[in-house]
């Protein structure tokens, strides 16, 4: 595999679900983000990780949680959400010293009911 | 802190058209500027970029130039393909930290 790889690339889910959305980076980098996309809205940064160490949370609510194991591993965990919730969730990945070009995955599409 | 702002769209255009859309930012320091391209059903990707002032990135035919005095870096394309379809974000990288426009929806009709 090459580039940023997401899973699942489509999830619906109840509110009173507990889901995982997992992001992959094959490309060396060390700093990993969510972002969050929903229609006729802005991008929204949600997490930024460098260096496995979380510098940006934007006011995201607790019930989205980042988890960074390792540099090429980001996982957003998703509990009780709610159907405004719903949008295309982006990771993306960087290398902090060279001109910050991010690399994005395709997205994962996510539903709540 | 860091913004950029551009081109509201959607844009329509016949093939074979000029595109320009417009992208201006306000930072302090010396950014990166980026654009970045999304077609349907996909993620970003780095269309092309400039690291400094008067650099002109390019890639499939698209053109941006960082012009410094004007805080610009409008992207143009002398003719454009029912391909180039998608949406257009403009971004900076200023101290570590990245910005990025609210997009603008290209479509290209046959």
């Amino acid at each position: 595999e090459t580039g940023v790889t997401q899973t699942p690339r489509h999830l619906v889910m109840g509110m009173t679900n507990k889901k995982s959305l997992k992001c992959e980076q094959h490309l060396g980098h060390n700093a990993m983000y969510w972002y969050k996309q929903s229609a006729k809205k802005p991008l929204e940064l949600m997490f930024v990780y460098n260096f496995k160490e979380q510098t940006e949370n934007n006011s995201v609510p607790s019930r989205f949680s980042p988890e960074c194991p390792n540099s090429s591993h980001l996982f957003l965990h998703l509990h009780t959400l709610q159907p405004e919730d719903s949008a295309l969730y982006l990771c993306a990945s960087s290398q902090v010293e060279s001109g910050e070009t991010q690399y994005f995955g395709p997205g994962t599409r996510l539903l709540v009911l | 802190g860091n913004s950029v702002t551009q081109m509201e769209g959607p844009v329509t255009l016949s093939e074979e058209a000029f595109l320009t859309i417009n992208c201006t930012y306000t930072a302090t320091g010396y950014p990166s500027l980026f654009w970045y391209v999304q077609y349907p059903g996909e993620g970003l990707q780095l269309l092309l970029k400039a690291t400094k002032a008067d650099d002109k990135g390019s890639n499939k035919g698209f053109e941006a130039t960082y012009r410094k005095e004007t805080t610009s870096f409008h992207l143009e394309k002398g003719s454009v393909q029912v391909s180039d379809s998608a949406v257009y974000f403009c971004a900076l990288n200023g101290a570590g930290k990245s910005t990025f426009g609210d997009g603008t929806t290209l479509t290209v009709k046959p």
